[in-house]
């Protein structure tokens, strides 16, 4: 248990469907990552949120939708996904943006595409 | 480009040997992280060391870091079936966020 709580574990959708994932964690941090994670890749970063505003949007497509209602709580909106976006995606929290301590991360959602 | 690169990609040992995992990186450093993900799980921080640190042991963990070589090293002693994982170096440089490697898949048969 690290005090990151991802929701759901696994998800499968189709391409026209509208889905969210949540992330939630009790540690208190200021910062808060979504990473993706797909087989034989390095973990890429997604989008980074500090003090609920983002900070950093990786060229990811706009079909990924983030939202950040509070410093706990982050969320990632899905809609008209793509097969290749098949993969794990992983919430993580830090201190602070810039940390240069560690990240905690939760435990992720599979996602499939169909 | 990707700043660290973990090698070998995949290791396999026979439980009770040490295992060891390398990391390289091509800038300077503020610190390396060295990270383990069991299959489908998220990823566990296991040690960081600083740039102006060499060595650190945590149990069964010992990190090296030699920055005029720009690579670190991860040695498990007395592995276990249990630490059958992928290991990820990460490395933070000034301004710059936490940078992950591909991983090492390491497998302890028992």
């Amino acid at each position: 248990e690290t005090g990151v709580t991802q929701t759901p574990r696994h998800l499968v959708m189709g391409m026209t469907n509208k889905k969210s994932l949540k992330c939630e964690q009790h540690l208190g941090h200021n910062a808060m990552y979504w990473y993706k994670q797909s087989a034989k890749k390095p973990l890429e970063l997604m989008f980074v949120y500090s003090l609920e505003e983002r900070v950093e949007n990786n060229s990811v497509p706009s079909r990924f939708s983030p939202e950040c209602p509070n410093s706990s709580h982050l969320f990632l909106h899905l809609h008209t996904l793509q097969p290749e976006d098949s993969a794990l995606y992983l919430c993580a929290s830090s201190q602070g943006d810039y940390y240069t301590g560690e990240l905690f991360f939760g435990e992720g959602s599979r996602l499939t595409v169909l | 480009s990707q700043q660290g690169e973990e090698d070998p990609q995949a290791l396999s040992i026979q439980e009770g040997e040490n295992a060891t995992m390398n990391c390289s990186y091509k800038t300077s450093i503020n610190n390396l992280q060295w990270y383990r993900q069991n299959s489908g799980r998220g990823l566990v921080h296991l040690i960081l060391i600083r740039s102006n640190e060499r060595e650190k042991h945590s149990g069964r963990l010992r990190v090296t870091l030699d920055t005029s070589k720009k690579s670190s090293s991860l040695l498990i002693t007395a592995s276990r079936a249990a630490d059958t994982a992928s290991y990820f170096c990460a490395t933070k440089t000034s301004g710059s966020r936490l940078t992950f490697g591909e991983g090492t898949q390491l497998t302890v048969n028992p």
